[in-house]
């Protein structure tokens, strides 16, 4: 069983503030990380497809970076706004022959006007 | 362009029943993913097919759990017979892998989800 964690589970934010989370994985065996957002009563999109150790994305205000070795990806948002209000859910795919995404539990954010 | 179309889009059902989700991938794309949501487990993939072939199915949690994808357009998940602890959101994505990739690193595309409650 593949442990992929993301910490926290859940955070509030006061509108204007930026944030952080982590999602955690195994460092051995790494083959993908992705990041998808989810809001209430919608489907889960992807935000960022991230392969390479050092990789660095950006979309907007948010963005997303990744340690293959130490084995955790961080995504950052800057400047809250009360429309980032969702779950965070980060996705390990290994490099086990096989084309599975592991999903942590996400991280459940909540924007404070 | 239409996304992926799941339905129904809530179920009601009895224990012992059978429960059938359906699911239409995006157009184009050759690979269809079931995950299932609930609270104490977050997303877990069930099973994957890849042109229409069932590549994994060893997150199928047992035998009253069955998939198909009789054409590149539909897909269906059956529980036969259907139990409480099914009650879940069950959902359908796609994609096809990058080009010039080896594997599927593709993003995926979700369904709006089936919400299922066996009571």
């Amino acid at each position: 069983i593949l442990n992929v964690e993301q910490s926290p589970q859940s955070l509030h934010v006061q509108e204007g503030d930026s944030t952080n989370f982590t999602c955690s994985f195994p460092s051995s065996n790494f083959y993908a990380l992705h990041w998808y957002r989810w809001e209430t009563a919608k489907s889960p999109e992807a935000l960022f497809v991230m392969t390479l150790n050092g990789d660095e994305k950006k979309k907007g205000r948010i963005s997303a970076t990744l340690n293959t070795k130490e084995g955790y990806s961080y995504l950052y948002i800057k400047g809250s706004q009360p429309e980032d209000s969702a779950t965070y859910l980060c996705a390990f795919m290994g490099n086990f022959g096989n084309e599975k995404l592991t999903f942590g539990t996400g991280t459940r954010l909540t924007i404070i006007p | 362009d239409a996304g992926v179309i799941q339905s129904p889009r809530h179920e009601v059902t009895e224990m012992g029943q059978e429960v059938t989700l359906r699911c239409k991938p995006i157009s184009g794309h050759d690979y269809l993913f079931w995950y299932r949501q609930t609270m104490m487990r977050g997303l877990e993939l069930l099973i994957y097919f890849n042109n229409n072939v069932p590549i994994d199915d060893s997150g199928m949690p047992e035998d009253r759990f069955s998939a198909k994808m009789p054409n590149a357009s539909f897909s269906t998940l059956k529980i036969q017979p259907s139990e409480p602890r099914d009650s879940a959101v069950y959902f359908c994505a796609s994609n096809s892998r990058p080009g010039g990739l080896i594997k599927n690193t593709g993003e995926l595309f979700f369904g709006e989800g089936s919400r299922l409650t066996v009571l």
